[in-house]
């Protein structure tokens, strides 16, 4: 079946550090890549998306690019901020045997931004 | 614009008494839901989903059961509640025509006593 891997964490990073959060992904044909964003006590919000290898999703920053060749989805940002404080999921999205899409999450990254 | 609406936002019940959460979803017809649970300090586990109206998916076995009477109306419920239920309970919908990302709601924190 579809599976997702990511570090658990936690990430402590100094305020304008360089954020890297690799995600790896194991699926049969060709998944949709996302990043999710948790605030503490909210639900999960779509940060950005990727439907195609080599495709490139970007938003408030940060970005991911879908490599197939290494089957990894790894989430990037020049400069964190103590805003950027968050859980940071990793999923794909794709057809399971019932035919119907599903999506499989990573465990999820926790990212602590000190100023 | 779609909104997905869940409730309560919190909730503490005892042992033994029922539960139910509701969600709704506007602006979009025909949605794929989605019921997860997030324990503490894990990841989600999908609990159920349903592709239309009656047609319900149960990922897991396990206390809860969900029923979907209205195209965008989705309910789970329990009959008893265990220790093991508490969590923060998340529904989604997703664009059954396939656009494949899913749009969560705010969640419900329910504690079990």
């Amino acid at each position: 079946g579809n599976s997702v891997t990511q570090m658990e964490g936690p990430v402590t990073l100094s305020e304008e550090a360089f954020l890297t959060i690799n995600c790896t992904y194991t699926a049969t044909g060709y998944p949709s890549l996302f990043w999710y964003v948790q605030y503490p006590g909210e639900g999960l919000q779509l940060l950005l998306k990727a439907t195609k290898a080599d495709d490139k999703g970007s938003n408030k920053g940060f970005e991911a690019t879908y490599r197939k060749e290494t089957t990894s989805f790894h989430l990037e940002k020049g400069s964190v901020q103590v805003s950027d404080s968050a859980v940071y999921f990793c999923a794909l999205s794709g057809l399971n045997s019932g035919g119907y899409q599903k999506v499989t999450f990573g465990i999820g990254t926790k990212l602590q931004v000190i100023p | 614009s779609q909104t997905i609406h869940q409730w309560p936002a919190t909730l503490v019940q005892p042992v033994g008494s029922p539960l139910s959460l509701e969600c709704t979803v506007e602006g979009t017809s025909n949605p794929n839901l989605y019921w997860y649970r997030q324990a503490a300090g894990r990841g989600l586990q999908l609990l159920f989903y349903s592709v239309g109206i009656g047609q319900i998916s149960s990922e897991v076995p396990q206390n809860l059961s969900a029923s979907r009477p209205q195209d965008r109306q989705f309910i789970l419920s329990s009959k008893k509640l265990l220790l093991s239920d508490s969590g923060f309970y998340l529904c989604a919908w997703s664009d059954g025509g396939g656009t494949r990302e899913q749009f969560f709601g705010p969640g419900t924190r329910l504690t079990v006593l």
